[in-house]
Formats: structure tokens, C-alpha cells, sequence
């Protein structure tokens, strides 16, 4: 299932740095999309969420941007700290399913 | 604040044999999920739950699987005859109403299969 793209495996940068993080999608039909973090040994956790409808959302420092046109999204945390360091979930919802779908995650370390 | 619990946290099994994950949802949640990760794989959807009856699964769900929720409070996810390729971690998901809430996880079964 590929409707639902993380390109970047893994992604480094430095404490207090942004970090990006990127994603594609191909339907679109998608009602919301999601960030999801997660560390070892532990399941996703929710971090922050937009509507289709919404081009973005804030909270705190993760801000999620949707660019429709281009079927992207993406993740910035500023500023990046040590504990950030985590694979980022992008999962896509449709409300007729009721499923997420999830790309493949990127693995961010936040170096100090 | 409330968690989705799993149990066991890893679970070993001899292949053809039955196994059941057990989950717990967040207690006021309606919608209720199973998803897995194999190893180097993404997290894919199984099957969704809600009132009682499976709203939706995917072409993995075959007929070696089933979900029950037999009580108020758990929810489990059963095996029948299990194979080598059904090793991967579970995940268990809840949400609350309306649907299109954030969906919230456990930490996950690990099933090895051998």
C-alpha cells in the first residue's frame, strides 16, 4: 500500500535546530492526517493532526503544514531537542474506513 | 492520563497453534482497532470494531482471525492456526466518538512464531 510516503529514512540535526520532516500522500480523499511518534519498545503516540480542509496546525513546537496541490505534508519541530529523538509516524484517516494508513516512519535524532 | 493496554508484551508460539492478544481500551472509547508491523515494515491496518461488529478489515484478516470484545472492557484478537510469516508486533487502537478522533495505541504484542 502505497498511498501514504516517508522518502527520508532517517534524519539528523542539531539540538535547538528545525527539524522537517516530510510526507506524500496520493489519495485524495483523506479526511485528516496525522503524526504519530514513537520510541522503541513502546506503541505510536499521537503528536499533532490536521484537517484536509486546513492548509495548518500549531501546538506548541510541532506545527504540521498541508499543501493539497502538492499532496504533502509536513512536520517541523522547533526547536529540536535531545528527546525527539524517535521514528515520526505520518498516517492518513479516511472517514469511510476508518483506518489510518501509515508511511514508513522517519527516524530523527536530535543531536545535542 | 487514560492508556490502551496490551498484554502479554511478547508472546511465543509454536506455528498451527492458537494464540489471543488481549487489549484494553481506553474505558469511555467506542471504536476499536487491531493493527501489526512486521519487522522493517510499515504499521498496517487489520480490522476495525465498533458496536459489536467488525466495520472494516483488510485483505490480511482472513479467516485465521477473529476479534471479540467479550466483555465491557477488553478487546482480543485470535489466531486460529498460526504461521511463520504472522511474527510481528500487534498494536491495539481506541477512539473515542466521533470516529475521526485521534486513535490511541498500546505498546504492543510482539508474536514470534516458530
Amino acid at each position: 500500500d502505497q498511498q501514504v510516503k516517508q522518502n527520508s529514512p532517517s534524519l539528523s540535526v542539531q539540538e535547538g535546530r528545525i527539524s522537517i520532516l516530510n510526507c506524500d500522500y496520493t489519495n485524495s480523499m483523506f479526511d485528516y492526517f496525522l503524526w504519530y511518534k514513537k520510541y522503541p519498545a513502546e506503541g505510536p503516540t499521537f503528536l499533532i493532526s490536521i484537517s484536509s480542509i486546513k492548509d495548518k496546525n500549531e501546538d506548541g513546537r510541532f506545527t504540521v503544514f498541508l499543501n493539497k496541490s502538492a499532496k504533502h505534508l509536513s512536520l517541523h519541530i522547533v526547536p529540536s531537542q535531545p528527546g525527539d529523538s524517535a521514528v515520526y509516524f505520518c498516517a492518513a484517516f479516511s472517514g469511510n474506513t476508518g483506518k489510518l494508513i501509515f508511511g514508513q516512519g522517519t527516524t530523527l535524532q536530535v543531536k545535542p | 492520563e487514560p492508556e490502551v493496554t496490551q498484554t502479554p508484551s511478547h508472546q511465543v508460539t509454536q506455528m498451527g497453534q492458537e494464540v489471543i492478544l488481549r487489549c484494553v481500551p481506553i474505558s469511555n472509547h467506542l471504536y476499536f482497532y487491531w493493527y501489526r508491523q512486521i519487522l522493517g515494515q510499515k504499521v498496517e491496518f487489520l480490522v476495525s470494531f465498533y458496536n459489536n461488529e467488525i466495520s472494516e478489515k483488510s485483505e490480511i484478516f482472513d479467516d485465521q482471525f477473529s476479534v471479540e470484545r467479550p466483555d465491557g472492557s477488553n478487546f482480543t484478537l485470535k489466531i486460529r492456526s498460526t504461521k511463520l510469516e504472522d511474527s510481528a508486533m500487534y498494536f491495539c487502537a481506541s477512539t473515542g466518538y466521533p470516529s475521526n478522533q485521534p486513535q490511541h495505541f498500546g505498546d504492543g504484542t510482539r508474536l514470534s512464531i516458530l
